[in-house]
Parts: structure tokens; C-alpha cells; sequence
């Protein structure tokens, strides 16, 4: 089926761990957002990407990369993994950076001990 | 920042009642989407509306779009425990951002 598909499910960190959160999307759509969701704080954008090679910060960029080489994979990487990190993350796309809605992937549900 | 406020923050209702959910905006929206979220899961788009004052149906989910585009509105008829889940609406600004902006979302629970 077509759509976002992000990896792992779910993952304990230890602080000061580095890992990489995997995101596939086999639409061609070219933007792509990583968001993370907390209890209260909504969805906040951390960074997105506007096509293959694009890359910017969204809300809140610390302790996160980025990269985007093809249009399908948008991976996100923590740095070196803090407890503030504990979060569920999604992976979104949409066809065109304006007036189409996301696709989201399932999230990866993130602890950081 | 652009602030969308999402209203009631929780709604507790028995099958079979209406409701209606709200999204408020101080600023002007080119297009604003309402996603449903359920446990454990991403949020799904349920809809898309661009043009002010314009109203969707979906089933038994109706979608309005304010007349200034600052605002929209969600109305369940008959609930059912189905529609259970976190309701969020997200607005694309009509100046140079396209970065959406999310609500905090509407947690809504039908009981049967």
C-alpha cells in the first residue's frame, strides 16, 4: 500500500545515545516534515524538506539532523539522545509544499533514559 | 508565530448526540486541513477547505470554512463510538509561509 512508512515502531534510548529514525514515502510527493507530539504541546515541526536536497529547521531543530538525498527517504537523526528527547515522532509528506494536506506515517514512540 | 485554537479540549458524549469542534485564528488562512488521530496511530486527513465560507460533507461530518478564513468548524451528527479519537486542524498562512500550523487538537470520546 502506498504511503509513509517509518522505522522502528518503537525504541529505548540511553542518554547519549546517537540512532536515526527511518522515513519512506513511495507517493513522489516532494515535501516532507518530521513533527514530534507531546502531551499538551501539540505537534511541533522539526525539520522539513521541500524536495530532494532541501533541507531547513522547523520549530525545533536542536539536537536533530537532517538529510535528503532522494525524494523517497527523509531519515532524522538524534544527535546525542537527551530525556526531553522521549517523544512520539511522525514522519509526514505531501505532494506539493502548498493547500495539500499530509500523509502521515504511524510514528516512532521514543524513550530516552 | 500563528496561533490556532482548538475548542473544547476534551469532549465526553453518549452515541447518537451531535457536537461540533472548533478552530479559531486571528490570521487569514489560504487553506486549513482537519486530520483524525487514533491511539497509537498518525493523524489521518479527513479534509481539505480553501475558499471562504465553504462547507464539506463527509458522511456525517460536516466541514465550514469562516467567511474570513480565520476560522472553521467540525459537526458530527449521530456519533458513534467510531468517530472516538483527536481531532486537528492545521492552516496554511496566505503570506509567504507554507509551513502549516497545527491546533493542539479536540479529544473526543463517544461512549456506547
Amino acid at each position: 500500500n502506498a504511503g509513509v512508512t517509518q522505522t522502528p515502531k518503537f525504541q529505548v534510548l540511553k542518554t547519549g545515545q546517537s540512532m536515526t529514525l527511518q522515513c519512506a514515502q513511495d507517493m513522489n510527493h516532494e515535501y516532507m516534515s518530521w513533527y514530534r507530539q507531546d502531551p499538551g504541546m501539540g505537534l511541533r515541526l522539526i525539520h522539513y524538506s521541500v524536495g530532494a536536497g532541501i533541507t531547513d529547521q522547523g520549530e525545533v531543530p536542536n539536537g536533530y539532523n537532517v538529510s535528503r538525498s532522494t525524494t523517497e527517504d527523509f531519515p532524522l537523526r538524534l544527535l546525542s539522545a537527551a530525556p526531553s528527547q522521549t517523544s512520539v515522532y511522525f514522519c509526514a509528506s505531501r505532494l506539493q509544499a502548498r493547500g495539500y494536506g499530509y500523509t502521515f506515517g504511524s510514528g516512532t514512540r521514543l524513550t530516552v533514559v | 508565530t500563528q496561533l490556532l485554537e482548538q475548542s473544547p479540549q476534551f469532549l465526553s458524549i453518549q452515541e447518537g448526540e451531535n457536537l461540533t469542534v472548533y478552530c479559531n485564528s486571528s490570521s487569514v488562512f489560504s487553506s486549513l486541513q482537519w486530520y483524525r488521530q487514533e491511539p497509537g496511530e498518525g493523524p489521518v486527513l479527513l479534509v481539505t477547505v480553501v475558499t471562504g465560507g465553504e462547507v464539506k460533507k463527509l458522511k456525517r461530518l460536516t466541514f465550514q470554512f469562516g467567511d474570513a478564513r480565520k476560522d472553521s468548524s467540525l459537526h458530527i451528527t449521530a456519533a458513534q463510538t467510531g468517530d472516538t479519537g483527536l481531532y486537528l486542524c492545521a492552516g496554511e498562512s496566505s503570506g509567504g509561509s507554507y509551513i502549516p500550523t497545527f491546533g493542539r487538537g479536540t479529544s473526543l470520546i463517544v461512549h456506547p
